[in-house]
């Protein structure tokens, strides 16, 4: 069955950076769309980021460009969002998504803290 | 950026009794493959969020036959015939046609 597991979340200062990352398994990883949305505590679903299946095309929200950028390595079956210069409005639970017209798979997210 | 309103914010509803989410888009969400990207998710508390409705009214394998999608253009409805106490939980529209992807705001579903 479709997996997704994030990992890498944790506490940061305004300005750092943090490592997200999605494990996959369940389903040719390589053939998927893979998105990252988020959601502020008690907020609603936003979303972050996408990238193809080969990683040539890539998108953002307006809010994380230039600091955030995405990836994967379709050898180890992984997503990635590497985010610098965080802002405490980035303090979120960040969800890994399979596609992304439709996401049809979520993972349980991992919960990114930006605070001094 | 496409908004997308959803209304109401809040569902008070009676166990059995029907339930109606809109979700309006801000322009029309057909794409140029002639789809509509208008997917409605559920998140019950605590809970990732779930896709139910994919392409305005395709169900998701495992969702209820009570939960139904309809709409076209810039206007969408989830309809819930009969609900249930698992229902409970925020519902959220999103649209999957333009960059960036948005989100409605959610309409959370209670029990009277």
């Amino acid at each position: 069955q479709v997996q997704l597991v994030e990992s890498g979340g944790g506490l940061v200062k305004p300005g750092g950076s943090l490592r997200l990352s999605c494990e996959t398994s369940g389903f040719t990883f390589s053939d998927y769309y893979m998105t990252w949305i988020r959601q502020a505590p008690g907020k609603g679903l936003d979303w972050v980021s996408s990238i193809s299946g080969g990683g040539s095309a890539i998108y953002y929200a307006d809010s994380v460009k230039g600091r955030f950028t995405i990836s994967r390595d379709n050898a180890k079956n992984s997503l990635y969002l590497q985010m610098n210069s965080l802002r405490a409005e980035d303090t979120a639970l960040y969800y890994c998504a399979r596609e992304v017209r439709s996401p049809r798979y979520w993972g349980q997210g991992t919960l990114v803290t930006v605070s001094s | 950026d496409v908004v997308m309103t959803q209304s109401p914010l809040s569902l008070p509803v009676t166990l059995g009794q029907p339930a109606s989410i809109s979700c309006r888009s801000s322009q029309s969400l057909v794409y140029s493959d002639g789809n509509t990207y208008l997917n409605w998710f559920q998140q019950r508390p605590g809970q990732s969020p779930r896709r139910l409705i994919y392409k305005v009214s395709n169900r998701d394998s495992g969702v209820p036959d009570r939960f139904s999608g309809s709409g076209s253009g810039t206007d969408f409805t989830l309809k819930i015939s009969r609900v249930e106490a698992e229902d409970v939980g925020v519902y959220y529209c999103m649209q999957g046609t333009y960059w960036p992807l948005t989100f409605g705001g959610g309409t959370k579903v209670e029990i009277k």
